[in-house]
């Protein structure tokens, strides 16, 4: 498939250790979060959500942070697996109802 | 597979031309999303309809227009096409008004501008 965002951000890991993927956001109204998961020549996949009113949650495998005092998120992967490769997008709600802000996704590659 | 379906897969076409894609969101799925995605501007959101009305506009160019159906499947319309409107176009679907809820994204169409 396309390779989308040549010039990603990648972090590499070997197969079985944890992951963490940062995004910072812009706008200090934002009140609610995504991780998206892209693999290659699909669309984005929902992975965890998070509202501003909580500072963890956690999925499957994976865990949301929020730091709202300096506007971070991150996405904590555990026990990685070659199937975690892929794109992971943040995506931020700036304005209720109205449209998502995505950051510019990092790449996660998973060595053997 | 998300359940929601684009066609087509790929598109070429030549500047200043006009193109049609289409999108049917899940089964029971009212809200249907337009995103693009381009290498130098990542996913932008573009507008999203709900049960056959416009709900939320995003950065979405004046060439460019949605609709969506009553049977509520969609299409974009992208005209005088652009060089720099080549990209990914996604279609995404959720079952209520509110662009909180979960998005499920379809596979994408492949807009190449020559």
């Amino acid at each position: 498939g396309e390779s989308v965002g040549l010039h990603l951000p990648t972090l590499s890991v070997q197969e079985g250790d944890n992951s963490i993927i940062n995004c910072a956001y812009s706008n200090s109204a934002s009140d609610y979060f995504i991780w998206y998961k892209q693999e290659s020549g699909k669309g984005p996949q929902f992975i965890i959500d998070i509202r501003s009113n909580m500072d963890k949650r956690q999925g499957q495998r994976v865990t949301v942070l929020l730091n709202k005092t300096v506007k971070h998120l991150s996405l904590q992967i555990a026990a990685t697996q070659p199937g975690d490769s892929a794109v992971y997008f943040c995506a931020e709600n700036r304005d209720y109802g109205q449209n998502f802000v995505f950051g510019p996704g990092t790449r996660l590659s998973v060595l053997p | 597979d998300s359940g929601v379906t684009q066609t087509p897969k790929h598109l070429i076409t030549a500047t200043g031309q006009r193109v049609t894609l289409r999108c049917s969101p899940r089964s029971g799925d009212l809200s249907v999303y337009w995103y693009q995605q381009s290498l130098d501007q990542g996913l932008q959101f573009l507008i999203q309809y709900y049960n056959g009305e416009e709900r939320a506009k995003g950065n979405i160019l004046e060439r460019f227009s949605a609709q969506q159906f009553p049977d509520l499947h969609s299409e974009l319309n992208l005209s005088s096409l652009e060089l720099g409107d080549s990209a990914l176009y996604f279609c995404a679907s959720s079952d209520g008004p509110q662009n909180t809820e979960t998005q499920y994204f379809g596979p994408g169409t492949r807009l190449l501008v020559l």
